[in-house]
């Protein structure tokens, strides 16, 4: 069965430090999303990337984040001056519409010190 | 602004119950709603959507329903087994676009 691959899983940094984690979406798959979830708190919904342009962002979602899908397999997520409350587990998901089934990848566990 | 609650928080149940977790949404004007697992550390799996236009959805020992008007949702788990042990989270998105908003989670753990 199709999955949504994340790396790395694991990502410890200083901050300061830029980040890009990495995505492979499913291969049919036409939207992509990044989430957030830190520790013991809600998933919070990041920005969703369609037709190689964001479609909706959130207040999170600043200048310090951006988005990228560099070829026809990867969707990154680039933080480019991480703080302490950007440590957070880090998720990546597709559809392949904008309203059915959003299937996720395991994680980016990203740890700022 | 979407509100998502699920109610309980955590719930112990021993095994071969049958149990009833609650999700609340504060706007109705929902396209979707997604019911997911999640393991300790790990990421979502996706057990079940339900469109708007729907009332219910089953999958195996699962079964969820949604009254929109009402905005709630709830995941029936039948003859639960301790390996049912994990977070479930709602989520719904918006006619506006295409976020999920999640609810807080229900933390399960099914005794042997």
């Amino acid at each position: 069965e199709p999955e949504v691959t994340q790396t790395p899983s694991h990502q410890v940094t200083q901050m300061g430090q830029e980040v890009i984690l990495r995505c492979v979406p499913i291969s049919n798959h036409l939207y992509f999303y990044w989430y957030r979830q830190i520790l013991g708190q809600k998933v919070e919904f990041l920005v969703s990337f369609y037709n190689n342009e964001i479609s909706e962002k959130s207040e999170i979602f600043d200048d310090q984040f951006s988005v990228e899908r560099p070829d026809g397999s990867n969707f990154t997520l680039k933080i480019r001056s991480t703080k302490l409350e950007d440590s957070a587990m880090y998720f990546c998901a597709s559809s392949s519409t904008g309203v059915e089934t959003q299937y996720f990848g395991p994680g980016t566990r990203l740890l700022v010190l | 602004k979407q509100e998502v609650t699920q109610i309980p928080a955590a719930l112990s149940v021993p095994e071969g119950e049958n149990l009833v977790l609650n999700c609340s949404f504060t706007d109705s004007a929902i396209y979707n709603l997604q019911w997911f697992r999640q393991d300790p550390g790990k990421g979502l799996t996706s057990l079940l959507l339900i469109q708007s236009s729907q009332r219910e959805q089953t999958s195996g020992r699962l079964n969820a329903s949604l009254d929109k008007s009402s905005g709630r949702s709830t995941l029936y788990i039948a003859a639960s087994q301790p390996g049912d042990s994990a977070t479930y989270l709602c989520a719904v998105t918006h006619n506006a676009g295409n976020m999920l908003t999640f609810g807080g989670g229900t933390r399960l753990m099914v005794k042997p």
